[in-house]
């Protein structure tokens, strides 16, 4: 089975801090994701990477940068914290499309809380 | 632009009685359609997939039926249990992938 790998569940930080999520997963996949997950909103795309190195701006990517130094990483940096990046991150991976779509598969989440 | 939705927030079922979750989705050119359970302090978790050249899909207790007229998709769990109790949303995947906003299933004892 895939394993995505959120380093932290729970997360609480000041206004203004750079703060880091750390996503790792086990399988090898090209593609990777961070969602932030809101109620009533649903899964909104930040950033995601189809390789080392390479990076895409999701829907909602201010605010936020990305870095992904090796295949299995992909971080999620919050530049200077505000209140309203409160929220539940997810991250995914996925495997290449090749000639069809595959399934994304998700870490538990990181529920973090700007104070 | 396009949107997949769910007609219903909340569902509450008795346990044993069967569960459809429904969703819609607004962009034909889309092939390929995803449901997700997320139970409470737990990432998504993948259920059931479905592509556009089909109309039905069976896994073990749900069922996933796919109607390209309407653009409707819905997921039927069959003799619904407590451990069912969860959020349930449909992703739509194409170009992007475009995720529902759920529906909380409540499963009575």
């Amino acid at each position: 089975d895939v394993k995505v790998t959120q380093s932290s569940r729970y997360l609480v930080k000041r206004t203004g801090e750079k703060v880091f999520l750390e996503c790792v997963q086990d399988m090898d996949h090209e593609n990777m994701f961070w969602y932030r997950q809101d109620p009533g909103l649903g899964l909104r795309l930040i950033y995601f990477s189809y390789d080392v190195k390479m990076k895409e701006k999701g829907d909602i990517p201010e605010g936020y940068s990305v870095s992904r130094e090796k295949k299995e990483r992909f971080s999620l940096i919050l530049e200077s914290a505000s209140t309203n990046q409160t929220s539940m991150y997810l991250c995914a991976s996925r495997p290449p499309d090749r000639g069809f779509y595959q399934p994304q598969h998700f870490g538990d989440g990181t529920r973090l809380s700007i104070l | 632009g396009e949107s997949v939705g769910l007609h219903l927030p909340t569902l509450s079922v008795q346990e044993g009685d069967n569960s459809i979750i429904n969703c819609a989705y607004s962009n034909s050119a889309s092939d390929y359609f995803i449901w997700y359970k997320q139970e409470s302090g737990k990432g998504p978790q993948f259920i059931i997939d479905i592509r556009s050249n089909m109309d039905k899909r069976q896994g073990q207790r749900v069922t996933v039926l796919l109607n390209k007229t309407v653009k409707h998709l819905s997921l039927q769990i069959a003799a619904t249990q407590p451990g069912d109790s969860a959020v349930y949303f449909c992703a739509e995947m194409g170009f992007k992938t475009i995720f529902g906003a759920g529906t909380r299933l409540f499963v009575k004892a």
